[in-house]
């Protein structure tokens, strides 16, 4: 079935640990998102890539970084993980600028 | 700043119809989004607007008036199964999207 997976579904990690959540789509999109998801707040972008080759940083991008070597993959790093990055974060594509977003189903990420 | 409102929560009876506004201020307009989102699963697409008046897909409808900055999202004969949060997202004049929090919905039998 085509569509977007992430991964890990869900992770508890130490304060200072470096991490990265991975995400695949199979649609072909050119453009890819990392959305993060808080309680009683709306979707923060992160970082966004338009095409393979180039990222861009959205509104958090601090303590994240990402890379989009082909157009399937782009994963998220958290360089030093803090507790504030406790949060679900989501991956999502579209087949261009502008189009509706598919999202992954999320993961879940808990820093103690 | 740019801003997206939508009431936290909203509940309604089965069978019945439930409107769920949208208000936005934002730097440019490049079209606004409807998504659901059950509990614990990913945001699906429901619905675009980027000219003024009223899509109409299925049991679900959505408004539209770009000068007063609103939009809402109408559902009709409500099923146990419409029980989610809905998100109302704004594109930018950058072609970012906006997120408001979201509008719990509540059905009751």
């Amino acid at each position: 079935i085509a569509g977007i997976t992430q991964a890990p579904t869900s992770q508890i990690l130490a304060a200072g640990r470096r991490m990265t959540l991975r995400c695949t789509q199979d649609m072909r999109h050119n453009a890819m998102y990392w959305y993060r998801q808080d309680l009683g707040l709306g979707l923060r972008l992160i970082h966004y890539s338009n095409t393979a080759g180039t990222t861009g940083k959205g509104e958090v991008p601090d303590g994240y970084s990402v890379s989009r070597a082909n157009t399937d993959d782009f994963p998220l790093t958290l360089a030093s993980a803090v507790p504030s990055q406790t949060s679900v974060y989501f991956c999502a594509s579209s087949d261009r600028v502008g189009s509706p977003l598919h999202f992954g189903n999320g993961t879940r990420l808990t820093v103690t | 700043g740019q801003n997206i409102d939508q009431p936290t929560e909203m509940t309604a009876t089965e069978g019945a119809i439930v409107q769920i506004n949208c208000t936005y201020q934002t730097s440019g307009f490049n079209g606004l989004f409807w998504y659901q989102q059950h509990a614990g699963e990913a945001p699906t697409f429901l619905s675009y607007n980027v000219l003024d008046g009223l899509e109409e897909k299925g049991r679900f409808s959505s408004f539209l008036s770009r000068s007063k900055g609103y939009s809402y999202l109408l559902l009709k004969e409500l099923q146990m199964k419409d029980s989610a949060s809905y998100l109302c997202a704004v594109m930018d004049s950058n072609y970012q999207l906006i997120w408001g929090a979201g509008t719990k919905l509540i059905i009751k039998p």
